[in-house]
């Protein structure tokens, strides 16, 4: 079965500190996608990678950046982390398959506190 | 740009009644659709996906959602739920085409009363 795996499960960190947030999966998968979810505010798309190196922002991108150097992995990036930025971070990987669309593989997600 | 509307935040059912959780999809062009559940403390999960062909969708543990394009919906349907389906429900669109990418509706909190 498809594993996506996030490096950590709970973090918590002071305003204005650089955060990286890690997702790695195992099945080849081409799109990868980080959301943050909120109570009351579902699961809202910051950005995601549909290849190596290639990235679209999603709904909510500012103040945030990502990185994917290579296929398995797709970094979420906080330059400055802000208090509102308190949230749990869910990375999801699917296969790319013209014609059809893919589900979502999920990993457990990250909880994000910044103080 | 396409986008979710998930109009109840929490739908209380008793158990063996039937439920239905409503979505409703804005888009310009054609859409895929789907409807993902994430039990407590667990991650999330395809619970069924509309791409083409018959309206009437049915999905795991007894879901079906039916598409409905005039209206724009896609409505998740049980008609007995258990205890165990105490969780929440998310829509999700997907255009037709493109990159490929998922948004989600609010979520829907299904609480399943004994």
């Amino acid at each position: 079965d498809v594993k996506v795996t996030q490096s950590s499960r709970y973090l918590v960190k002071r305003t204005g500190e650089k955060v990286f947030l890690e997702c790695v999966q195992d099945m080849d998968h081409e799109n990868m996608f980080w959301y943050r979810q909120d109570p009351g505010l579902g699961l809202r798309l910051i950005y995601f990678s549909y290849d190596v190196k290639m990235k679209e922002k999603g709904d909510i991108p500012e103040g945030y950046s990502v990185s994917r150097e290579k296929k398995e992995r797709f970094s979420l990036i906080l330059e400055s982390a802000s208090t509102n930025q308190t949230s749990m971070y869910l990375c999801a990987s699917s296969l790319r398959r013209e014609g059809t669309n893919e589900k979502l593989f999920f990993g457990s997600g990250t909880q994000l506190s910044v103080l | 740009a396409q986008s979710v509307t998930q109009l109840d935040s929490q739908v209380p059912v008793f158990e063996e009644a039937p439920v239905e959780l409503r979505c409703n999809y804005s888009s310009s062009v054609s859409v895929y659709l789907f409807w993902y559940v994430q039990y407590p403390n667990q991650g999330l999960q395809l619970l069924l996906k509309y791409l083409s062909g018959s309206t009437l969708v049915k999905g795991i543990n007894g879901f079906e959602a039916e598409f409905n394009k005039s209206q724009t919906s896609f409505h998740l349907r049980k008609p007995s739920v258990h205890i165990s389906d105490t969780a929440e429900y998310f829509c999700a669109v997907s255009l037709i085409g493109g990159y490929q990418k998922v948004t989600f509706g609010t979520g829907t909190k299904l609480q399943v009363i004994p």
